[in-house]
């Protein structure tokens, strides 16, 4: 069974630092693109970063770009997301996914989240 | 950046009604659009992928269609299990953007 299991979540005050790990089971990490989403209390999803299966292509959300680093240990199964300079906005569940990738029989092109942990919750607050 | 709308905010509906959800993109993001549903206290769960794609194991009665800036996600015959919130997520690779719309609920009538 395919299995994502996210940890270091907590309470942290603003301008602080986290870092979130991803353990994944069931799955050869390394052949996929790795996610993180995050959702604050009441509210909708966003998309936070992604790396690609090597670790050779990061991308972020504006909202977390120069704060957040996202990486990868691939011997390990391991996903991790390093959170600095945090604020109270930064406060939510925070999601590990995996994304699968392709060419659907039509031939367009897809990537999508298809398998996600259970998430981890971060608070951020004096 | 490309925006998303859904509509409705959220519905409700009866067991056994069909109900249609809409996506709208600002832009042409061609059939890159996925669907997911998230009940509470869960992680979201992926339905639909490049707009009209159905995921492995997600119920027949579930479809998605539509191109360019007007999508939707239909439900044939709801059932007490789809009462839930939905997602559209718009995929885009340069530059990397992987927007979710603001959901739709749907809730008991």
């Amino acid at each position: 069974e395919v299995q994502l299991v996210e940890s270091g979540g907590g309470l942290v005050q603003p301008g602080g630092s986290l870092r979130l790990s991803c353990a994944a089971s069931g799955l050869t990490f390394s052949n996929y693109w790795m996610t993180w989403v995050r959702q604050a209390p009441g509210k909708g999803l966003e998309w936070v970063a992604n790396i690609k299966e090597d670790g050779s292509d990061k991308y972020y959300a504006n909202s977390v770009k120069g704060r957040f680093t996202i990486s990868r240990d691939n011997a390990k199964k391991s996903l991790f997301l390093h959170m600095n300079s945090l604020r109270a906005e930064d406060t939510g569940v925070y999601y590990c996914a995996r994304a699968k990738s392709g060419y659907s029989n039509s031939n367009v092109y897809y990537y999508a989240m298809d398998v996600w942990g259970l998430g981890t919750t971060v608070t951020v607050s004096s | 950046d490309i925006q998303l709308t859904q509509s409705p905010s959220s519905l409700s509906a009866s067991v056994g009604d069909r109900v249609t959800i809409t996506c709208r993109a600002s832009l042409n993001i061609r059939s890159y659009l996925n669907w997911y549903q998230q009940k509470p206290g869960e992680a979201p769960r992926l339905l639909v992928y490049a707009a009209s794609n159905l995921e492995s194991g997600v119920p027949s009665r579930f479809s998605g269609s539509g191109s360019g800036t007007d999508f939707s996600l239909a439900i044939s015959s709801l059932q007490p299990e789809d009462f839930a919130t939905y997602f559209c997520q718009h995929i885009y690779t340069s530059p990397a953007s992987f927007t979710f719309g603001p959901g739709t609920k749907v809730e008991i009538k």
